[in-house]
């Protein structure tokens, strides 16, 4: 059973460029979160997407927006890239049937972007 | 807005004795989760232990478990006989009530040594 998988796994763009992330939830799951890493930091909240739309959204601006498919993977797109994007982008899946149960979030390895 | 501190930035511990990381939170929420999260260099997050808020007893997982304070909004996680496996990033996280969509809101982060 492949858990959560995110591609690509490293990523160097330019200032001013646009990038696409992606991520396959684990089997049977449904809702996929997306958090930014920097360097030293905890992961902080981007956005979750449940039944192809956005249902929450952390503090981040318009730049970082997202899209979920049929088939419940999600791409994170981030548009006018600056040098403060840089950081590992990880992606989350659950379930939504088990509403009670929060805590069955499982992390993909990430994707490291460097923004230069 | 619901904040996590983690105020040990690192922590080391011999091999096969014991080490407690500690973590405070703030809401104002009655109903929500509590998570320790552990982060290997492969950096895939690895949920450790979790606690629900509304359950009095703390939690415990093999070598792992947690002395949940909710009173004074603390959150601590005690690994017992310290393996060098167990040597990683911790984060302490925070999540409302399931029917809020389960974002979660990390602390910064405790680095473990675990020195054989």
């Amino acid at each position: 059973d492949a858990g959560v998988t995110q591609s690509p796994t490293h990523l160097i763009k330019t200032r001013g460029q646009q990038v696409t992330l992606r991520c396959s939830p684990k089997s049977g799951h449904d809702t996929v979160s997306w958090y930014q890493q920097a360097l030293g930091q905890g992961p902080q909240f981007i956005f979750q997407y449940y039944e192809e739309e956005e249902r929450q959204r952390g503090n981040f601006p318009d730049r970082f927006s997202g899209h979920q498919f049929p088939n419940y993977s999600s791409e994170l797109n981030v548009n006018a890239l600056l040098l403060g994007d840089s950081a590992l982008y990880l992606c989350a899946s659950r379930s939504r049937e088990r509403q009670r149960f929060s805590y069955e979030q499982y992390f993909g390895p990430g994707t490291r972007l460097t923004v230069t | 807005a619901q904040t996590v501190t983690q105020s040990q930035p690192e922590m080391s511990v011999q091999e096969a004795e014991t080490v407690t990381l500690s973590c405070t939170y703030d809401t104002s929420e009655s109903d929500y989760y509590l998570f320790w999260y552990k982060q290997p260099p492969s950096r895939q997050m690895i949920l450790v232990i979790r606690q629900e808020a509304y359950k009095q007893q703390n939690a415990t997982e093999n070598r792992f478990s947690v002395n949940f304070q909710k009173a004074a909004k603390s959150f601590s996680l005690k690994i017992s006989d310290s393996q060098l496996g167990d040597a990683a990033m911790y984060f302490c996280a925070y999540s409302r009530g399931a029917r809020s969509g389960n974002m979660l809101t990390f602390g910064g982060g405790t680095r473990l040594m675990v020195k054989p």
